[in-house]
């Protein structure tokens, strides 16, 4: 596509539900990234993808936390039994190589609220 | 492993002056350095990045930033502030190897008119 899209745009969750969000990157990117924005925490990062290449998990912050990049495409972050402090902005963005100079291409985000 | 430091916050600055907003960087081996941008209610966008060569980059909207190796630097910069420069600022770092982009905390610009 002409961006990264990501869906659903925002997200209203109980206390202790499952969520899912998606992402579309770039046709033709092979990296793939997930950030998360809280207010005051500037962007964290999660997940990194790039090619076939085992994930980088190191940033993601406990085990109810993953994701998946399904035909080295589209892919999914899951947060299984969400918690308040889960609430940011999930970021999703994508570069044509992993590695040094590229520049991400970021989607406009989802919302996750967790009353 | 890299790392990001936006010491302000927040950065007020008169329209028409110049502005800087900081930045500083740990990073093993020889630094990539960008610049992105984020509008209200908008997505974050690149500004502008340093690999190699002119320690001086210029990049988008008439922003450039200096790469201080020594003080290991790379403040963003403007000559003259526009009011639609208003909007959060992030600098990110990362390494030459197959390793994730990291990002500062982030500096809210204000500029007053």
């Amino acid at each position: 596509g002409a961006g990264v899209s990501q869906s659903p745009s925002n997200k209203v969750t109980e206390k202790g539900k499952d969520v899912e969000l998606r992402c579309d990157p770039i046709s033709g990117h092979t990296a793939l990234y997930w950030y998360r924005q809280s207010l005051g925490q500037g962007l964290e990062f999660l997940i990194y993808f790039q090619g076939n290449s085992a994930p980088d998990k190191s940033g993601l912050p406990s085990d109810r936390f993953s994701a998946e990049r399904t035909g080295g495409s589209v892919s999914t972050l899951t947060i299984q039994r969400t918690q308040q402090e889960d609430s940011a902005v999930y970021l999703c963005a994508s570069s044509s190589t992993g590695a040094g100079a590229n520049v991400l291409t970021f989607g406009a985000g989802s919302r996750l609220t967790v009353l | 492993a890299q790392s990001v430091a936006q010491p302000e916050d927040q950065v007020n600055v008169a329209e028409g002056n110049p502005l800087t907003v900081k930045c500083t960087y740990s990073v093993s081996g020889n630094p990539y350095l960008f610049w992105y941008v984020q509008y209200p209610n908008r997505g974050l966008q690149f500004l502008l990045k340093y690999i190699t060569g002119d320690n001086l980059v210029k990049g988008s909207y008439g922003f450039e930033a200096e790469f201080n190796k020594s003080q290991t630097s790379f403040h963003l910069k403007k000559p003259s502030a526009l009011v639609s420069d208003s909007a959060l600022y992030f600098c990110a770092v990362r390494d030459s190897g197959n390793t994730p982009l990291v990002f500062g905390k982030g500096t809210r610009l204000s500029v007053i008119a």
